[in-house]
């Protein structure tokens, strides 16, 4: 079973400029999250999606930050400008059943981001 | 906000000693997820503890969850260089969205 994917691993960009990750998660699971894990602290939850609906985007800064997740399937997120405290690795993961917090998360490889 | 924290920050072992960490939340937790996040590598599911007082083993890997299911620990018995990692510890994180609250983790260091 393939796992979680998600591109690109590593991305350099300098404050202001905008960037996009992308995560394809495993075939058939109904709920895709997005994650931000500043070095040394554990994954933040910045987006939930159930299928292609938004379920808790709480602590998604909305004025810089966006996602989306077109079909159900695929799921992008973007930081538009990004500013120096966005450097993070930023982690999808996904889960088969939805609103289900019992649900085992399986996680990509994450996209590590370097602001300058 | 709800939260779980997790204790210590930090733990040098010798290759055989035992380790341990320790996770406390203020509220009671339905359920209690840790997860191993290798050296530049991502988290990864070891295990879940739904019971209060649940014990479960996976070789040398221990993990409790208390009687009034707002702690948990993991000890690791007999440290091994592949136990190097950070290790999280993971809650519900309230509503019915089943999203997860992570704790800060626990690095753990195994000098050969």
């Amino acid at each position: 079973e393939a796992g979680v994917a998600q591109s690109p691993r590593y991305k350099i960009i300098e404050k202001r400029q905008s960037v996009a990750f992308w995560c394809n998660p495993i075939s058939g699971h109904a709920t895709l999250y997005w994650y931000q894990q500043i070095l040394g602290q554990g994954p933040k939850l910045l987006i939930q999606f159930q299928n292609n609906g938004v379920v808790d985007d709480s602590q998604l800064p909305k004025d810089r930050f966006s996602a989306e997740r077109l079909k159900g399937v695929d799921s992008t997120l973007k930081i538009q400008p990004a500013k120096l405290e966005d450097s993070a690795v930023y982690l999808c993961a996904s889960s088969l059943v939805a609103g289900v917090s019992r649900e085992t998360q399986y996680f990509g490889p994450g996209t590590r981001l370097l602001v300058l | 906000g709800q939260q779980v924290m997790q204790i210590p920050q930090y733990q040098h072992v010798q290759e055989g000693e035992d380790f341990t960490t320790y996770c406390n939340s203020s509220t009671t937790l339905s359920n209690i997820q840790w997860y191993k996040q290798r050296p530049g590598g991502h988290p990864v599911f070891l295990i879940q503890l739904v019971k209060s007082g649940e014990v479960k083993k996976q070789k040398r890997l221990t993990f409790q969850f208390g009687e009034a299911k707002k702690n948990s620990s993991l000890h690791i018995t007999a440290t091994q260089t592949t136990d190097v990692g950070t290790y999280f510890c993971a809650g519900p994180g309230g509503g019915s969205q089943g999203n997860l609250i992570f704790g800060k983790g626990t690095k753990l260091s195994v000098k050969p």
